[in-house]
C-alpha cells in the first residue's frame, strides 16, 4: 500500500513566520502535489512536482513555494505566514506514467496562523 | 473559474436509501472522472473512476453515471449504510495529453453525506 506521510497533524504558527510543511511518500512516485482544503471550496492545487527539482504552479500558488530535493520528499513553504493561510493542507503522490493514475493522499496538516 | 460544479453541498439519506451526488464540468477536454471519498481526519481516497467511452460504471454499491452530451456525471450509492457517511469529491482531468499536466485533477467543492439509521 502506498503511504503518504505528512510530518504534522496540527500546527500553530504566528503571522510573519516562515512555515515548512513536509511530506514523504514511500512508493517511488514521480508526481507529488500540495493542496489546501477549505469548507465550500473543495481541494485547490497549490503546487505540484513531476520530478526531483521540478515544480509547477497550481491554481493558488501566491504566498507559497515548494522544494523537492529528493524524489520521496516534497515540502511546502509559507514564506511569511498570514491568517488567510489558516487551512487544512493535503499532500498527494501519483505514479508518473501517461494516463490517469490515482492520487494517494496523506491525512493532512491542519495549520492555524495566529 | 470553477470548472467542476458539484451538488448538493450536503445530503442526508436514510439507511438503505439511494444517495445521489451530481457534478457538471465545462472543459470538453476532460476525459477522466474519478470520485474520492474522505472520512473525518483522513485524506481523500479514490473510490471509483470512469472514462467517457462508457456511460456507466459499477463497483459494488457504487455507480458512476456519465452523460457526455450534457457534460454531467453522478455518483449513486445504493443501499446506503452509516459507514458511507463521508465527504465525497468529484474530479476531472485530461488524461491522454502528451504534455505534463495530465495528472492535474480539478476537484468539485465536495458533498458531505450523512446516512441516518
Amino acid at each position: 500500500d502506498v503511504k503518504v506521510t505528512q510530518s504534522s497533524r496540527y500546527l500553530v504558527k504566528r503571522t510573519g513566520e516562515k512555515v515548512f510543511l513536509e511530506c514523504v511518500q514511500d512508493m517511488d512516485h514521480e508526481n507529488m502535489f500540495w493542496y489546501r482544503q477549505d469548507p465550500g471550496l473543495g481541494l485547490r492545487l497549490i503546487y505540484f512536482s513531476y520530478d526531483v527539482k521540478m515544480k509547477e504552479k497550481g491554481d493558488i500558488p501566491e504566498g507559497y513555494s515548494v522544494s523537492r530535493e529528493k524524489k520521496e520528499r516534497f515540502s511546502l513553504i509559507l514564506e511569511s505566514a498570514s491568517t488567510n493561510q489558516t487551512s487544512m493542507y493535503l499532500c498527494a503522490s501519483s505514479l508518473g506514467t501517461l494516463g490517469a493514475q490515482p492520487q494517494h493522499f496523506g491525512d493532512g496538516t491542519r495549520l492555524s496562523i495566529l | 473559474q470553477q470548472q467542476v460544479k458539484q451538488s448538493p453541498q450536503s445530503l442526508i439519506v436514510q439507511k438503505g436509501g439511494i444517495s445521489i451526488i451530481n457534478c457538471a464540468y465545462e472543459n470538453t477536454a476532460f476525459d477522466y472522472f474519478p470520485w474520492y471519498q474522505q472520512f473525518p481526519g483522513k485524506g481523500p481516497a479514490l473510490l471509483i473512476a470512469i472514462r467517457p467511452d462508457v456511460s456507466e460504471k459499477k463497483e459494488g454499491r457504487f455507480t458512476i453515471s456519465f452523460n457526455k452530451s450534457a457534460k454531467q456525471f453522478s455518483l449513486h450509492i445504493m443501499d446506503s449504510q452509516p459507514g458511507d457517511s463521508a465527504t465525497y469529491f468529484c474530479a476531472a482531468s485530461v488524461s491522454l495529453s502528451t504534455n505534463f499536466g495530465n495528472e492535474k485533477l480539478t476537484f468539485g467543492t465536495g458533498t458531505r453525506l450523512t446516512i441516518i439509521p
